[in-house]
């Protein structure tokens, strides 16, 4: 059975810096990786999508590397402002025709001023 | 284009009522996910539909059922609420045509059984 795992929880940084969050999962036999972000009491919006078959995706501030083998990806957020404060959560698809994806717990960010 | 939408977006039942919810995909969009937010089992997968069909479910008992109507419209229907059905649900959409993976969430239901 799929577990996904996001490490760490919660993580408060000064605005500028660098950050990466990470996330694993323990069956490499996956179809994708997204990453997405979660506002307060708001749904979800998609980052960054990563087909198994990649190695990284890249848009603006966000890179999103996958590691198929080891079950790893992490999420670098370059220059953290205010505005990136919200929860991050990775999300697995194991196979084509279907859309369910197997969410980890999520980390909390927050960007202080 | 607007995004999808859910409703209502708020809700009190009581225990052993049941609820319906609502979710709008985005035009065009055929498959329609659900999933359950809870702080302590995080976001769970509920069900899928494509072209009106189920296509996929997770482990959630018979009182959580679904449908999905022939404009891609879908709703998902709790009977005999428990307290532990307290929760945001969220609906996803997507294109589905297989070169287009990315979901679209939208703003949720939250719903509150006391």
């Amino acid at each position: 059975k799929q577990e996904v795992t996001q490490i760490p929880a919660a993580l408060s940084v000064p605005e500028g810096e660098n950050l990466v969050l990470n996330c694993s999962f323990t069956d490499s036999a996956i179809y994708n990786l997204q990453w997405f972000r979660q506002d307060p009491g708001k749904g979800l919006t998609s980052l960054l999508l990563i087909q198994s078959s990649q190695r990284e995706q890249t848009s603006g501030r966000l890179n999103a590397s996958l590691d198929k083998s080891s079950g790893r990806s992490t999420l670098y957020i370059a220059a953290s402002q205010p505005g990136d404060s919200a929860t991050y959560l990775c999300a697995v698809k194991e196979g084509p025709g279907t859309y369910k994806y197997i969410f980890g717990t999520g980390t909390r960010l927050k960007v202080l001023a | 284009k607007a995004g999808v939408t859910q409703t209502p977006r708020y809700l009190i039942k009581t225990r052993g009522q049941q609820v319906t919810l609502s979710c709008s995909p985005i035009s065009g969009h055929r498959s329609v996910s659900w999933y359950q937010q809870t702080p302590g089992q995080g976001l769970q997968f509920l069900f899928e539909y494509f072209s009106e069909t189920q296509r996929n479910k997770g482990n959630f008992p018979g009182r959580f059922s679904g449908r999905q109507f022939s404009n891609s419209r879908s709703e998902m229907n709790v009977s005999t609420l428990e307290l532990g059905d307290s929760a945001l649900y969220l609906c996803a959409s997507s294109l589905a045509t297989g070169a287009e993976e990315t979901q679209y969430f939208g703003p949720g239901t939250r719903l509150l059984v006391l």
